[in-house]
């Protein structure tokens, strides 16, 4: 019984690099979240798959784009990351609107050197 | 947009009473939460109040609610040291599609 997977755990990326954090989730959610987190800053949402094919923009999308490839899984890409982007990442899914609860992952921590 | 807002740091002795706030901008959202994050993991629910409710008790843990102050509290009695962790307030947004997080508290319990 997994709940929500991410990989990589950990990452140190180049400025100017890019990569892609991977979250996965088995217990058929309709909606997925990308949250980062920042010392003094809370959790911040990057960007939300409320269904499968849709995706929105949160509080913090600028340099991030995402794929609701399938139902299960949400993927969060960097095309060309910064300093700036050094945080650790979450994801996260929800069953439906009015879910009382959402579902988090273990994190991905990425340093942008 | 929606706006939540905790206070940063909390410090209390073991065995006392922490009572953690919140204050929240849209009170549209039906639930409200509270979200417990460890060293080095993710966040886990801990609590979360039915919007039409005042008050809800789940053992240790009392949580009230009063919306005409849009105000939210978490009391914890007889704290304990792996208590310890930082505390999220959430809502959802309006359109009930996100939760919006508060920028955390931190417990520290000191024996």
């Amino acid at each position: 019984n997994a709940g929500v997977t991410q990989t990589p755990k950990f990452q140190v990326l180049k400025t100017g690099q890019s990569m892609t954090l991977q979250c996965a989730q088995d217990m058929n959610h309709n909606s997925m979240y990308w949250y980062r987190q920042d010392p003094g800053m809370g959790l911040r949402l990057i960007y939300y798959s409320a269904s499968e094919g849709t995706t929105d923009k949160g509080e913090v999308p600028n340099g991030y784009n995402v794929s609701r490839l399938n139902k299960r899984e949400f993927s969060l890409r960097l095309e060309s990351a910064a300093p700036s982007q050094t945080s650790v990442y979450f994801c996260a899914s929800r069953g439906s609107r009015g879910s009382t609860e959402a579902f988090f992952g273990q994190g991905t921590r990425l340093t942008v050197v | 947009g929606e706006d939540v807002e905790q206070s940063l740091f909390l410090s209390v002795r073991e065995g006392d009473s922490s009572v953690i706030n919140c204050t929240y901008t849209d009170s549209s959202s039906t639930y409200l939460y509270w979200y417990k994050q460890e060293p080095g993991a993710g966040l886990q629910l801990l609590t979360y109040i039915f919007s039409n409710m005042d008050m809800k008790q789940d053992q240790r843990l009392t949580v009230l609610l009063n919306k005409k102050d849009k105000h939210l509290s978490l009391r914890i009695a007889d704290t304990q040291t792996g208590d310890s962790a930082i505390y999220f307030c959430a809502t959802a947004n309006q359109a009930g599609t996100a939760l919006i997080f508060g920028k955390g508290t931190t417990l520290s319990v000191s024996s």
